[in-house]
């Protein structure tokens, strides 16, 4: 049974500050996701990680995807109180992106982040 | 058609009656997915649907619990006789290659 662990389960910290959220999984796998849930509301897809290496950026936040490690980090770069919200990865292991076994989600992390 | 789209957003009922969800999701997608989502938790899959075939259902929570795609586009979710345990966000999910998410169904059991 595969099984996604994240860490820290619970993150507050200032603005400014730098942080990382690490996800690990326990299957092979080449797909990995990343998602912002504000509370109430529905997944945000942040990125989309398919190979091992792979490194995505989209302004404070930056994933990456160690396949052989099994391990996906999302660093957050001088945090601002608007990214304060739960974070979810979700390991993906179907070969093409959308099988039977659909998406195996992570705990998330409940981040704060205060001015 | 610009995203998966989930009816009701909010539903309350009392201990015992049926409830059923729509999903419809993108119009090319032809892989739609059901998740539940307790409070404090990861969503949790329950059902997978290529077109109308239902390829996975061993993970729904029990046989109170079915889904339907009868045409291959729009799905349902039912629960019969529900209980306070039941009370989650609903999340349906289309995929080509990606997945996208709907806003859910928050079901809240009286």
């Amino acid at each position: 049974e595969l099984k996604v662990e994240q860490n820290p389960l619970f993150l507050s910290m200032q603005e400014g500050k730098n942080y990382t959220i690490y996800c690990n999984y326990s299957t092979t796998s080449d797909r990995l996701y990343w998602y912002r849930q504000d509370p109430g509301k529905s997944l945000e897809s942040l990125f989309v990680l398919l190979s091992n290496g792979a490194v995505k950026q989209e302004g404070r936040l930056m994933a990456s995807l160690d396949t052989k490690a099994r391990l996906s980090t999302l660093h957050i770069t001088a945090a601002v109180h608007d990214l304060s919200a739960t974070y979810f990865c979700a390991v993906d292991i179907s070969d093409s992106g959308g099988g039977a076994d659909g998406l195996t989600f992570g705990k998330g992390t409940h981040l704060i982040i205060q001015p | 058609d610009t995203g998966v789209s989930q009816d009701p957003r909010h539903k309350i009922t009392k201990r015992g009656q049926n409830v059923t969800f729509r999903c419809d999701p993108i119009s090319e997608h032809n892989r739609l997915y059901w998740y539940r989502q307790t409070l404090g938790q990861g969503p949790e899959f329950l059902t997978y649907f290529q077109n109308e075939a239902q390829l996975e259902k061993s993970r729904l929570l029990s046989d109170r619990f079915s889904a339907e795609r009868p045409k291959g586009s729009f799905s349902t979710l039912e629960i019969q006789r529900t209980e306070q345990g039941d009370s989650a966000m609903y999340l349906c999910a289309s995929s080509n290659y990606g997945y996208t998410f709907g806003s859910g169904t928050r079901l809240t059991v009286v």
